[in-house]
């Protein structure tokens, strides 16, 4: 199974300040097939189910502000929250769909300082 | 609109079993592949495996193959994620969410099932 490792596991950010959350994979998650990294970014409320951020390492899904970035290939990654908002407090998951089984990582809890 | 809508609460003893059912609106059952999820209380998130409704192949996790089984009623537009032989430490969230026929991430989830295992 691949194994994903999020560093780290908890942050406190100013509002309006950057946070950066990391995800390494124990091997890579970047296809030859298509060129692209099966790499996603959730982010979970509490009480409420996971809502999909970016997904192919990069791209954004619809509706989700662009303050959120992803990047990275391979092996590393990373989810940038460009200026920290209120209503980003939550805890944040990458996801690895390169392989059976799919596996998250162990999450980040960003918070306000 | 794409939703999940999943059933509710429940509550069971040790060694019993479990069936959760979700049950898709807003489109196709068959357009997408049905994933389930677990979060133990206060937890991470855990894949258990998915499905294909459009011709039953199913994929599951080691650490749930042999105890769970998931399925669909096409017909009635909703997917079944059935435990046995439960345990204390299935306590937890569960939810389903879909995804391309392809593969890729999870993208609609449902708003989960709270089941508790206690004696």
């Amino acid at each position: 199974d691949i194994v994903m490792a999020q560093s780290p596991d908890s942050l406190a950010v100013s509002l309006g300040e950057r946070a950066t959350i990391n995800c390494r994979s124990s091997q890579s998650v970047s296809s030859t097939s298509d060129n692209k990294n099966h790499l996603a970014w959730y982010q979970q409320k509490p009480g409420q189910p996971p809502k999909l951020l970016i997904y192919w390492a990069s791209t954004r899904e619809s509706g989700v502000p662009d303050r959120f970035s992803g990047s990275g290939s391979g092996t590393d990654f990373t989810l940038t929250i460009s200026s920290l908002q209120a209503e980003d407090v939550a805890v944040y998951y990458c996801l690895q769909y390169y392989t059976i089984p799919r596996t998250f990582g162990q999450g980040t809890k960003v918070e306000i300082k | 609109q794409v939703q999940l809508v999943q059933s509710g609460a429940e509550v069971k003893k040790p060694g019993a079993s479990l069936k959760v059912s979700c049950k898709a609106s807003g489109y196709t059952l068959t357009s997408y592949t049905i994933n389930w999820v677990r979060q133990a209380t206060g937890q991470g998130l855990e894949w258990m495996g998915w499905m294909n409704p459009n011709n039953g192949k199913t994929g599951y996790s080691q650490r749930f193959q042999g105890r769970v089984t998931m399925t669909a009623d096409t017909s009635r537009s909703t997917a079944y994620m059935e435990l046995t032989s439960l345990r204390s430490d299935d306590t937890g969230m569960y939810y389903c969410a879909n995804s391309s026929l392809w593969g890729g991430p999870m993208d609609v989830w449902g708003q989960g099932t709270t089941v508790t295992v206690s004696s």
